[in-house]
């Protein structure tokens, strides 16, 4: 297994809502990564974890708070976002903290904020 | 300066031209050097990967390393249409960021 698997692949939410997105890797790799990517736009770090353990947050709004519940998993919980919150929503996996041979990436969540 | 920069393009070649990508980054410790593929709608896609100074080829891609001039560079040989997309350079800084420029968008012409 080489994925990285995101659900949902699109998500609508009110700026009330609570919502969360979710992260999967089977490929024993140790170091996990949010980005947020606005359209025409790079993708922005957003959080890292290695070895299940919270390294950087990049200044990212309590809004968003990030879970790592096991080595496999990656969760981004969502509450009170505002609508310039809208974006592409890309997790993604090294096989340890220094990526050294790349990160692979998920297909995305495209969320939309009301 | 940002800390990766490539130019935003569009970079248009005809069918079977070889394309040039070019970045450039400011942390001299940095020590990986990637490029991404990215076709719209979709998430990046790692076509190459660098570490040592020189050139390191992978089918119809050569990537260029110049770490003297912190510069790093993409090769696309007997360019496809299918190739045309947004070709995103990244570095990985301060040790364990990886950090992505604005990205070159590329077209090529049949």
């Amino acid at each position: 297994d080489t994925e990285v698997t995101q659900t949902p692949k699109h998500l609508v939410m009110g700026m009330t809502n609570k919502k969360s997105l979710k992260c999967e890797q089977h490929m024993g790799h140790r170091a996990m990564y949010w980005y947020k990517q606005k359209a025409k736009k790079p993708p922005e770090l957003m959080f890292v974890y290695s070895y299940e353990k919270l390294s950087i947050n990049e200044s990212v709004p309590s809004r968003f708070s990030p879970e790592c519940p096991n080595s496999s998993l990656l969760n981004l919980h969502l509450h009170a976002l505002q609508p310039e919150d809208s974006a592409l929503y890309l997790c993604a996996s090294s096989q340890d903290w220094k990526g050294a041979r790349g990160y692979t990436f998920g297909s995305g969540t495209r969320l939309t904020v009301v | 300066q940002k800390e990766v920069e490539q130019n935003s393009g569009p970079l248009s070649v005809p069918e079977g031209a070889i394309a040039s990508l070019n970045c450039t980054y400011s942390d001299r410790g940095s020590q990986s050097f990637f490029w991404y593929r990215q076709y719209s709608g979709k998430s990046p896609e790692l076509i190459m990967f660098i570490y040592s100074n020189g050139d390191k080829e992978d089918g119809r891609f050569t990537a260029q390393l110049n770490k003297a001039s912190q510069y790093v560079s993409l090769l696309i040989r007997d360019s496809q249409p299918s190739d045309s997309a947004t070709y995103l350079c990244a570095v990985t800084l301060y040790g364990n960021k990886l950090v992505f420029g604005a990205g070159t968008i590329l077209r090529v012409k049949s």
